[in-house]
């Protein structure tokens, strides 16, 4: 079955650190990758995605990530946060088939809380 | 500007009062989906539709019912609402070869 795992549920940090967040998925097939951005009280914002290319894509907010097909994964990550990037970070994987079937699938969501 | 339209943004409802949140997209994609978020569970499919008239359950679809009559539009209906509906709704909407775009989200809280 076609699952997305995000290793870290809560994640707190002092402003200036340095962030990553793991994102690993099951399935054999085609993929397009997703990082998503929900603030508090606010819909989901799109971070950065991945349909082909670079393996290492760069976002929005200083943010980039990495596939590595051999792993499955797709972490995120952030040379150095700010208190502004307190909030909710979802990875999400677009599952590919044939006759045009596609399934957007999430993780649970990582919390990330930083600390002024 | 490209959006999708989610209404209402607050809901508050009584068991078993069929509602309707209403889903409206202007980018003429022709993939739309429904999606309820809860916490520590991330987001999980309801319904999804790949196009008009072709509809089909996601992971978590029971107690709910789309339609797509329309390309822009992706109602979802709760025909008798109970508790366990609570929770925080999107709405979502791409095309091949783009990301997702999602609607505001709606809160609906049944008693």
């Amino acid at each position: 079955a076609q699952s997305v795992s995000q290793h870290n549920h809560h994640v707190i940090l002092s402003e200036a650190a340095s962030l990553e967040l793991g994102c690993n998925y099951s399935y054999g097939g085609t993929v397009n990758l997703f990082w998503y951005v929900q603030y508090p009280g606010q819909h989901l914002q799109l971070l950065l995605k991945y349909f082909s290319g670079d393996p290492l894509v760069k976002g929005i907010k200083g943010f980039e990530a990495e596939f590595i097909k051999s792993k499955f994964s797709f972490n995120l990550r952030k040379p150095s946060v700010q208190w502004s990037d307190t909030a909710e970070y979802f990875c999400a994987v677009r599952f590919l088939g044939a006759g045009g079937y596609n399934k957007l699938i999430f993780g649970a969501g990582t919390r990330l809380a930083v600390h002024p | 500007e490209a959006q999708v339209t989610q209404n209402p943004r607050y809901l508050i409802t009584v068991t078993g009062k069929k509602l309707t949140v209403t889903c409206s997209q202007n980018m003429n994609h022709e993939y739309m989906s429904w999606y309820r978020q809860d916490p520590g569970l991330g987001l999980r499919q309801i319904y999804y539709s790949m196009n008009v008239e072709v509809t089909d359950k996601g992971d978590v679809p029971e107690g709910y019912k789309v339609s797509r009559k329309e390309k822009r539009n992706f109602p979802l209906i709760l025909e008798s609402p109970s508790p366990n509906q609570t929770s925080l709704y999107f709405c979502a909407s791409s095309s091949t070869g783009s990301g997702y775009t999602f609607g505001s989200g709606t809160r609906l809280t049944v008693v």
